[in-house]
């Protein structure tokens, strides 16, 4: 398996601008989640979602954030509009199951996000 | 709220020294705990994963130890490489969420 795939790996943009960050999860796992790491805050879960569905957004940073995921193997996190303290590295995880012991996460390459 | 922390945040040793990193989390109630790897300018790789029923997990010159009860992990590196060298995060998945600490930054010089 190729392991959770992110695209792009770079995005830069101007403040404003829509970012849409994408993600395929390993195949067979349930859950999917997006995460962000800054300097200041270390990694935060943002969104989680279990058999395309959104089970827990409480870490969406506010109204400007969505995210989506059509089918098991796509998610999009998407920023409308991006503002500079949106820069952070996103990255996505996925896993057969979550709040369990046997909860194992792996991790995409994230995607470095630089807001101007 | 779950709070995990690790110390210490950065780490500089010589080759071949045996080391400990620390990892500590506020409340025991936890399905697992998991270790991993971040090099600079990548995504994690996971290590270990040890769930809440056991003490410690072990793969190639990596140690892991949990103690609920205390709220405590450990991750012992034998003989440390140069290619040791990275970021290693504890997270601790509970009720609610998966919660990371922010991180050992180890440097193994040769």
């Amino acid at each position: 398996d190729a392991g959770v795939i992110q695209s792009p790996r770079h995005e830069v943009t101007e403040m404003g601008q829509e970012v849409t960050l994408r993600c395929k999860p390993i195949s067979g796992h349930d859950y999917l989640f997006w995460y962000r790491q800054t300097m200041m805050r270390g990694l935060e879960l943002l969104i989680y979602f279990n058999n395309n569905v959104p089970i827990d957004d409480s870490g969406m940073p506010e109204d400007r954030f969505s995210a989506k995921m059509p089918n098991a193997s796509f998610s999009t996190l998407k920023i409308q509009p991006s503002e500079p303290r949106d820069s952070a590295v996103y990255f996505c995880a996925s896993s057969l199951e979550a709040r369990s012991s046997y909860n194992e996460q792996f991790f995409g390459p994230g995607t470095r996000l630089t807001v101007l | 709220k779950q709070e995990v922390t690790q110390i210490p945040a950065a780490l500089s040793v010589p080759e071949g020294e045996n080391l400990v990193l620390n990892c500590s989390f506020t409340d025991s109630a936890i399905y697992n705990l998991q270790w991993f790897r971040q090099d600079p300018g990548k995504g994690l790789t996971s290590l270990l994963l040890i769930q809440s029923s056991q003490r410690e997990q072990t793969s190639g010159r990596l140690n892991a130890s949990l103690d609920k009860s205390s709220g405590r992990s450990t991750l012992y590196i034998a003989a440390s490489q140069p290619g040791d060298s990275a970021t290693y995060l504890c997270a601790v998945q509970d009720n609610n969420d998966m919660r990371f600490g922010a991180g050992t930054r180890l440097t193994v010089k040769p």
